[in-house]
């Protein structure tokens, strides 16, 4: 199974400042074919489900603000929340998709400093 | 708008059974991919299981091999889990997610509201 690891646990930083997250599969997350990174990140705030902000590590789905990026490649994967707002308050997890069974991280909480 | 509604958490003793449902709404519902995943109580996500849009493919997590079944009634746009030998562990929110595409790789764009499960004498 692949392993995602997640740092830091928790983090909290001022509004309008930047938030950084990063992720990391235990094997590569790239699949050669197409070239594409099968790692998502989700958000998720309390009594709420999951939300998908990324997939291929670096689009942003539909209607996500783009103060919210992904980067990244192979196994080593950044989530950057560039000013953080108050809506933005939640637990964040990322997600690979290449190997059955999927696999999420441990999440990491994000609050306001 | 996609729209996806779990049904049938509630309590169970340990080693009963429970049948989640997922009713879907809003695409073509043969067309995807759908998964089961569970969060427990304060904990992260654990993927369960995943069905192919015709129903004729399923994997599981190693954690409920043997004792969960996917199944989908693609007439009625419903996914289902039957939980089998429940165990204290399987207590949890259990969502139901959309693959995004054609592929058993595809990312999970749409979840429900998710069903308490609670498994307790």
């Amino acid at each position: 199974d692949i392993v995602m690891t997640q740092s830091p646990d928790s983090l909290a930083v001022s509004l309008g400042e930047r938030a950084t997250i990063n992720c990391k599969s235990s094997q590569s997350v790239l699949y050669s074919s197409n070239n594409k990174n099968y790692l998502a990140w989700y958000q998720q705030k309390p009594g709420q489900p999951p939300k998908l902000l990324i997939y291929w590590a670096s689009t942003r789905e539909s209607g996500v603000p783009d103060r919210f990026s992904g980067s990244g490649s192979g196994t080593d994967f950044t989530l950057t929340i560039s000013s953080l707002q108050a809506e933005d308050v939640a637990v964040y997890y990322c997600h690979q998709h290449y190997n059955i069974p999927f696999t999420f991280g441990p999440g990491t909480k994000v609050d306001i400093k | 708008e996609v729209h996806l509604l779990e049904s049938g958490g509630g309590l169970v003793q340990p080693g009963g059974s429970l049948r989640l449902s997922c009713a879907a709404s809003g695409f073509t519902f043969s067309s995807y991919d759908m998964s089961w995943v569970r969060q427990a109580p304060g904990k992260g996500l654990e993927w369960v299981s995943v069905i192919s849009g015709s129903g004729d493919s399923t994997h599981y997590a190693d954690s409920v091999k043997g004792r969960f079944t996917i199944s989908r009634d693609n007439s009625k746009n419903t996914l289902y889990l039957q939980m089998n030998t429940l165990r204290a562990e399987d207590t949890a929110v259990y969502y139901c997610a959309k693959g995004a595409g054609a592929s058993w790789y595809s990312v999970l764009d749409y979840w429900g509201q998710g069903t308490l499960v609670t498994v307790s004498s």
